[in-house]
């Protein structure tokens, strides 16, 4: 079973969309949670931080539903620079991150 | 700072040869990890290391090495290449506490043929 698992699109938005991606995770005892962005062929840059009561960064919202081993990501008014592919992480006590497979996402004019 | 540099950026290997792809970071960081990324997919953990001399295996180990014998230093081996091995491959580090951002390098992609 994987760690982690996402439904990995394509999400093709216009802009000014809302889009939600989701992503539940297998283990239990995972202790940190994260949204990553991967732009083509680059390395994944940390998006933002996922928190049990929930988090806010400009137009990007994420859940965290721990009974349901369940993560979130909300995004606001997409723009076209907002495509790329998101990448669900969760950390455990040992220091092991684990990604998902990534949604994709492009934003259309 | 130059933060996390990863050799070489692209490399070519015959089944069967053998190479090191280096990871260097410049952050006095404890924490270094190894991720391959195939074609589509997600990260996968390789190989980490929770500081100088202490490595251990993560989800895809078989097929590689490592070793952490300084805090900058967390080289990839590889030493019988095989088709499979052809991914992109992803150097992180972070610090012991504070902040759990990964820090990653460029990335090497490496073809075998």
């Amino acid at each position: 079973r994987k760690e982690v698992e996402q439904d990995p699109g394509p999400f093709n938005v216009p802009e000014g969309a809302t889009v939600a991606f989701n992503c539940t995770y297998s283990n239990s005892a995972s202790q940190s949670f994260f949204w990553y962005r991967q732009d083509c062929r680059k390395e994944p840059k940390l998006l933002m931080s996922v928190y049990s009561s929930g988090n806010e960064d400009g137009r990007f919202t994420a859940q965290l539903n721990r009974a349901s081993q369940y993560i979130s990501l909300l995004i606001r008014d997409s723009k076209l620079s907002d495509s790329a592919t998101y990448l669900c992480v969760a950390a455990n006590t040992g220091n092991q991150f684990y990604f998902g497979t990534g949604t994709s996402l492009t934003v259309i004019p | 700072n130059a933060g996390v540099t990863q050799t070489p950026k692209f490399r070519i290997l015959k089944i069967g040869q053998s190479m090191t792809l280096q990871c260097t970071q410049d952050m006095n960081h404890n924490y270094m990890y190894w991720y391959r990324q195939d074609p589509g997919m997600g990260l996968k953990l390789i190989y980490y290391s929770v500081g100088a001399g202490i490595t251990d295996k993560g989800e895809v180990p078989n097929g590689y090495n490592v070793s952490r014998s300084t805090t900058e230093d967390f080289p990839l081996r590889l030493e019988l290449a095989a088709p499979s091995q052809t991914s992109v491959y992803f150097c992180a580090s972070r610090p012991v506490r504070g902040n759990e951002k990964l820090f990653f390098g460029s990335g090497t992609q490496l073809s075998v043929l």
